[in-house]
């Protein structure tokens, strides 16, 4: 059925970088959208962005955009969510998920969902 | 911009109660795009429906969902101890990526 794994929780200083990963198992990673969403301390979800593994097309919600990038090494099965210079803002947990396929469409849905990646940003 | 509105945003009932859960779309949306997950504290989110009324793989059939256009539901037949959780709706389609706010159903 599949399962996504993410890299564990992080801690960090305001204008540090960081990268977080999601790797995929169990089927057949370039051929799913990957997306990543947020959820802020005690708040909601929020969708960041997805990306296709396969040909690494690569779309993000307005919020977003230019804030984050996303990425995807399909050799590795890995889908990648990266900062540049993190705000304490960006405290948050970090979901990536598997976008349902049924034959060849690809439902409004996500399926599949890693268990998270907390980071943290404070001086 | 379309939005997302859940209401109640918090609902209180026993074990064995009926729970109905609301989500409005600002317009007209594809039921195709409309998904329903549940989340419980220190868990990631759960498909529970997709399609606005398909229920996902695993999931108990006291689970439904309905609706079109701008009105769906989630309905929760009869509550069991682990269905107290917060269920968010979700838009997913083309251009339109956004969640409700969640509606939380606690133990009355």
């Amino acid at each position: 059925e599949g399962q996504l794994v993410q890299s564990g929780a992080e801690v960090k200083k305001p204008g540090e970088s960081l990268r977080i990963s999601c790797r995929g198992s169990g089927y057949s990673f370039p051929n799913y959208w990957i997306g990543w969403a947020r959820q802020m301390p005690g708040k909601g979800l929020e969708w960041m962005g997805i990306i296709y593994p396969g040909d690494s097309d690569i779309r993000y919600t307005p919020s977003f955009q230019g804030q984050v990038t996303i990425s995807a090494e399909k050799s590795i099965n890995t889908a990648y969510l990266q900062w540049t210079s993190l705000k304490a803002s960006d405290t948050a947990m970090y979901y990536c998920a598997r976008r349902k396929l049924s034959g060849t469409y690809f439902f409004g849905a996500f399926d599949i969902w890693g268990q998270g990646t907390m980071v943290t940003v404070s001086s | 911009e379309i939005v997302l509105t859940q209401s109640p945003g918090t609902l209180s009932l026993s074990p064995g109660g009926r729970a109905t859960l609301s989500c409005r779309a600002s317009q007209s949306v594809s039921s195709s795009y409309l998904a329903w997950y549940q989340q419980k504290p220190g868990q990631a989110p759960r498909l529970l429906i997709y399609g606005a009324s398909s229920r996902a793989t695993g999931i108990p059939d006291r689970f439904s969902g309905s609706g079109s256009g701008t009105d769906f539901t989630l309905t929760i037949s009869r509550l069991e101890p682990e269905d107290f959780a917060v269920y968010y709706c979700q838009l997913f389609g083309s251009s339109l990526w956004t969640f409700g706010q969640g509606t939380k159903v606690d133990i009355k």
